[in-house]
């Protein structure tokens, strides 16, 4: 079976500051690997994918992730925080040989963002 | 291109009540999810379909959830009778194909479901 764990419900960074965001897989196989972006009363927006191409994904709004199989992690990172990137993130693992699309998520991560 | 359409955007009802929820898909798109999104919790899929049959459903509570997608186009998702424990967001979601290698699930905005 399939499962993520995100490290962090809750992550408060100043204006301009290093975002890292963490998460740890569980798969038998190789897997799919998402983060999306929830901002309140919306729904989830995909902000990267990894589908065993290269290990460093780049996204959108300037947020990269970096596969690391030995590590079974996917965190996501984004070298300077800007105040509208303040939502929840979810990590997501999919199996693409058994489960078809189903995407199984963590619990999230609430990122805060000081000015 | 048009989003993932879904109403109503909230509902409240007591418990022992019914509720049904629709979904408009992005056109052309085969693959249709259902997710709950408990407070605090990820999305959790309920159903999933491709065009019009089942491809997942193993975590749907069949005694009191039902979901169909008739014509394989818009979906419905009923709940009869809600429990206080159903309180969540609804999340429709599609995709083009059922892999998401070279596509991309596309999500709604979500129906806020409160049960009192």
């Amino acid at each position: 079976a399939q499962s993520v764990t995100q490290l962090g419900s809750h992550v408060s960074v100043s204006e301009g500051a290093l975002v890292l965001l963490r998460c740890n897989y569980s798969s038998s196989v190789p897997p799919y690997l998402f983060w999306y972006v929830q901002y309140p009363n919306q729904g989830l927006q995909l902000l990267l994918k990894y589908t065993s191409a290269a290990t460093l994904v780049k996204g959108i709004n300037g947020f990269e992730a970096e596969f690391k199989k030995s590590e079974t992690s996917f965190h996501l990172t984004k070298p300077s925080a800007h105040m509208s990137d303040a939502a929840e993130y979810f990590c997501a693992v999919s199996d693409p040989y058994n489960q078809g699309g189903k995407l199984i998520f963590g619990q999230g991560t609430e990122l805060s963002v000081k000015p | 291109e048009a989003g993932v359409a879904q109403s109503p955007r909230y509902k409240i009802i007591e418990k022992r009540q019914s509720v049904a929820f629709w979904c408009n898909p992005i056109s052309g798109h085969a693959t249709l999810y259902w997710y709950q999104q408990i407070l605090g919790q990820g999305p959790k899929l309920l159903i999933q379909f491709q065009n019009n049959g089942v491809v997942d459903d193993s975590q749907l509570p069949k005694d009191r959830f039902s979901a169909e997608r008739l014509k394989g186009v818009d979906s419905t998702l009923k709940i009869q009778p809600a429990k206080l424990e159903d309180s969540a967001v609804y999340l429709c979601a599609s995709s083009l194909g059922q892999t998401l290698m070279n596509t991309e699930a596309f999500f709604g905005q979500g129906t806020r479901l409160t049960v009192v």
